[in-house]
């Protein structure tokens, strides 16, 4: 079954670098993902498509802070520098034949 | 610049029936696959229903399986959701979204539609 798994919730300082993660279950570790972002009161925003080789394209307008790798069943997306604007839900999604999963999602919280 | 424009939310009793529009701007629409996604108040996204570009494949959630149509109007530029045999479980904000064309993934959402359940 293909399933996301995310820590329900995250925090780092302002001006710091944080990394959230999302599993794939068992059996899906080459999968792709794709990370968005969802802040207070507002709509959902595509970040990134992150590939199992850790290469990703960005959304339009995502800015050079935020960035994915990959390692096994693991992806990562690293958010630096921090900014008050980063505190939001962060969901990654994945795909299969007539399935599309997401992740439970990451709270992230900036200190 | 890519717009969503979803409506048709609104307040409807459990058993009810609504239909969600998307209306869509900015790109090819007839060349794209769409998702409807919701969220019920205070959770996660969960995936609804999807639809290939031309309207000839559907896929739905389990849990809305046999109550729920989705379909489009490409000589309109428009998505919609029928949703029918309305339960409290099925009330939350859905937003209508683009697939990406590598991958059955979302990379551009509407704002969203409210649907509440509640007699």
């Amino acid at each position: 079954q293909l399933v996301l798994t995310q820590s329900p919730s995250a925090s780092a300082s302002l001006g710091a670098s944080v990394k959230l993660t999302c599993t794939l279950s068992s059996g899906h570790s080459s999968y792709a993902i794709a990370w968005h972002q969802q802040q207070p009161e507002k709509g959902p925003r595509y970040l990134m498509k992150l590939n199992s080789d850790g290469s990703h394209n960005k959304g339009d307008g995502i800015p050079d802070r935020f960035s994915g790798s990959s390692s096994g069943a693991e992806r990562y997306l690293t958010i630096s520098s921090l900014q008050s604007e980063d505190e939001a839900d962060y969901y990654c999604q994945t795909w299969g034949p007539g399935i599309v999963v997401f992740g439970g999602g990451t709270k992230l919280t900036v200190l | 610049e890519v717009q969503l424009v979803e409506s048709g939310g609104g307040l409807v009793q459990p058993g009810g029936s609504l239909r969600l529009s998307c209306a869509a701007s900015g790109f090819t629409f007839s060349t794209y696959a769409m998702h409807w996604v919701r969220q019920a108040p205070g959770k996660g996204l969960e995936y609804v229903s999807g639809i290939s570009s031309n309207g000839g494949s559907t896929y739905y959630a389990n849990s809305v399986k046999g109550r729920f149509i989705i379909s489009r109007d490409n000589s309109k530029n428009t998505l919609f959701l029928q949703m029918g045999s309305l339960r409290a479980e099925d009330m939350g904000v859905y937003y209508c979204a683009r697939v990406a064309s590598g991958g059955d993934y979302t990379d551009y959402w509407g704002q969203g539609t409210l649907v509440t359940v509640s007699s």
